[in-house]
C-alpha cells in the first residue's frame, strides 16, 4: 500500500502570513492523484486542492497552492495571506491511477492555527 | 458544498447496545466509504463499497457491519457497542471516474459509556 506523510503535526502563523505544509509519499507508480484536504474543528472535512501526477503545472486554488515534485515525491500546501479561518487540520491524501478503485490514503495530518 | 449526510452527528450510548450510524448521499455516486478517525488524528478506513450489494472491509480491522441495499444509503452497525468503539466516524462518497475525488459527511461522534 502507498504511504503519506505529513512531518510537521502542528504549524502555526501570523494573518495575512504564508505557511507551507508539508507532504511526502511513496509509491511505485507513475498516474494518480494527490489532494489536500481541510477539516475545521468540529466540522466537516472539505476538498481544499487537487494535482494530477502527469502535470507539471502546479494547481492553484485562489489562496491556495501546491508545490508538486514528482522526482521527489513531496505535495506541499502553500496558504497565502492566511485567514483565522484557514485554522484546521490538514490532510494530505493520494490515489492511484491504475484500475477503478477510488482508494485514498491519507497522512496523519497537520494542525494549522493563525495567530491573529 | 457536498451533499452527504450523517445522523447522528453526536450519540452517547452505554456498552452493549446496538447502535446504526447513518450515511446518505445525493449525487449518485457509486463508491462509498466508512472512515474512524480520533480527535485530530489520522483517518482509518473500515469498510467500503463500490455499489449496490458490494461491501468490503477496510484496512482497520473493525467489529462494525455495513450494507449497500441503496445507491444513496450506506448504514454502519455495532451489534454491542464497548468504550473502544468510542471515536468519530465519516461517511464518504465518490464517483468513479477522473479524479475520484471523496466528498465527506459532518461525522458522527460516538461516544460509549
Amino acid at each position: 500500500a502507498q504511504t503519506v506523510t505529513q512531518s510537521q503535526p502542528e504549524m502555526s502563523v501570523q494573518e495575512a502570513e504564508t505557511v507551507t505544509l508539508s507532504c511526502t509519499y511513496d509509491t511505485s507508480e507513475s498516474d494518480y492523484y494527490l489532494f489536500w484536504y481541510k477539516q475545521p474543528p468540529s466540522r466537516q472535512m472539505i476538498l481544499v486542492i487537487r494535482q494530477e501526477a502527469y502535470k507539471q503545472q502546479n494547481a492553484t486554488e485562489n489562496r491556495f497552492s501546491v508545490n508538486f515534485q514528482k522526482a521527489a515525491k513531496s505535495f506541499s500546501l502553500k496558504i497565502s495571506d492566511s485567514q483565522l479561518g484557514d485554522a484546521a487540520m490538514y490532510f494530505c491524501a493520494y490515489r492511484s491511477g491504475i484500475g477503478t478503485g477510488n482508494q485514498f490514503y491519507f497522512g496523519t495530518g497537520t494542525s494549522l492555527t493563525v495567530i491573529p | 458544498e457536498a451533499d452527504i449526510y450523517q445522523t447522528p452527528r453526536y450519540l452517547v450510548i452505554g456498552t452493549g447496545k446496538k447502535i446504526t450510524l447513518e450515511c446518505s448521499q445525493t449525487m449518485g455516486h457509486d463508491k462509498m466509504y466508512w472512515y474512524q478517525q480520533d480527535p485530530g488524528m489520522e483517518l482509518h478506513l473500515i469498510h467500503y463499497s463500490y455499489g449496490v450489494n458490494s461491501t468490503e472491509k477496510g484496512d482497520l480491522s473493525s467489529e462494525s457491519t455495513v450494507s449497500r441495499i441503496r445507491t444513496e444509503h450506506f448504514p454502519l452497525t455495532l451489534e454491542s457497542a464497548r468504550p473502544s468503539h468510542t471515536s468519530q466516524y465519516l461517511c464518504a462518497s465518490s464517483v468513479t471516474g477522473l479524479w475520484g475525488t471523496q466528498y465527506f459527511g459532518p461525522g458522527t461522534r460516538l461516544t460509549v459509556l
